[in-house]
């Protein structure tokens, strides 16, 4: 299984809604990270969870609340987003925190913040 | 300078002719250089890594990497439609602990 999940593949939510993003990997992977990509842009580094633990947290506001239940699921909980927050999020995994090695993307969760 | 530099293109190139794509980078300790594809509405996807000073080759891809220039490039042969998409460059910099930097992507159309 060389395959990153992510669920909902599309998520409309207003601005006082709470919703959650899900990603999974079985791969063995023990580094996962978050990244949020605007139209015509690269994708932006939000979170970096390695062996479970946050390692790196971008400045994100705290609206955006990432939790690593086990090694192969990683959330990202919504709460009082904005409408600038619409974007692709992208969960992505490699082996291990590095920083240095190939990161395998999911399909990514579509987002529209009303 | 930015840390990671692509030029956005678009670059158009007839069907069955090479594509080059061009990428620099600041961080001298660089040791990973990674070409990922994105189609229009989809994930990244990995096309090649290259670790080493020189030529890696693929398929129809071959990676070029000049440490000592800081500058790493993607070749695509006998290019086709399909290989039409946003190619972006991803370099790890070191930022007190390494992070992974995306080149703002070259558009390729490959006309027909």
């Amino acid at each position: 299984d060389t395959e990153v999940t992510q669920t909902p593949k599309h998520l409309v939510m207003g601005m006082t809604n709470k919703k959650s993003l899900k990603c999974e990997q079985h791969m063995g992977h023990r580094a996962m990270y978050w990244y949020k990509q605007k139209a015509k842009k690269p994708p932006e580094l939000m979170f970096v969870y390695s062996y479970e633990k946050l390692s790196i947290n971008e400045s994100v506001p705290s609206r955006f609340s990432p939790e690593c239940p086990n090694s192969s699921l990683l959330n990202l909980h919504l709460h009082a987003l904005q409408p600038e927050d619409s974007a692709l999020y992208l969960c992505a995994s490699s082996p291990r925190e590095r920083g240095q090695e190939t990161q395998y993307f999911g399909p990514g969760t579509r987002l529209l913040v009303l | 300078q930015k840390e990671v530099e692509q030029n956005s293109g678009p670059l158009s190139v007839p069907e069955g002719a090479i594509a080059s794509l061009n990428c620099t980078y600041s961080d001298r300790g660089s040791q990973s250089f990674f070409w990922y594809r994105q189609y229009s509405g989809k994930s990244p996807e990995l096309i090649m890594f290259i670790y080493s000073n020189g030529d890696k080759e693929d398929g129809r891809f071959t990676a070029q990497l000049n440490k000592a220039s800081q500058y790493v490039s993607l070749l695509i042969r006998d290019s086709q439609p399909s290989d039409s998409a946003t190619y972006l460059c991803a370099v790890p910099i070191n930022t007190g602990g390494f992070k992974t930097i995306f080149g703002a992507g070259t558009r390729l159309f490959v006309k027909a």
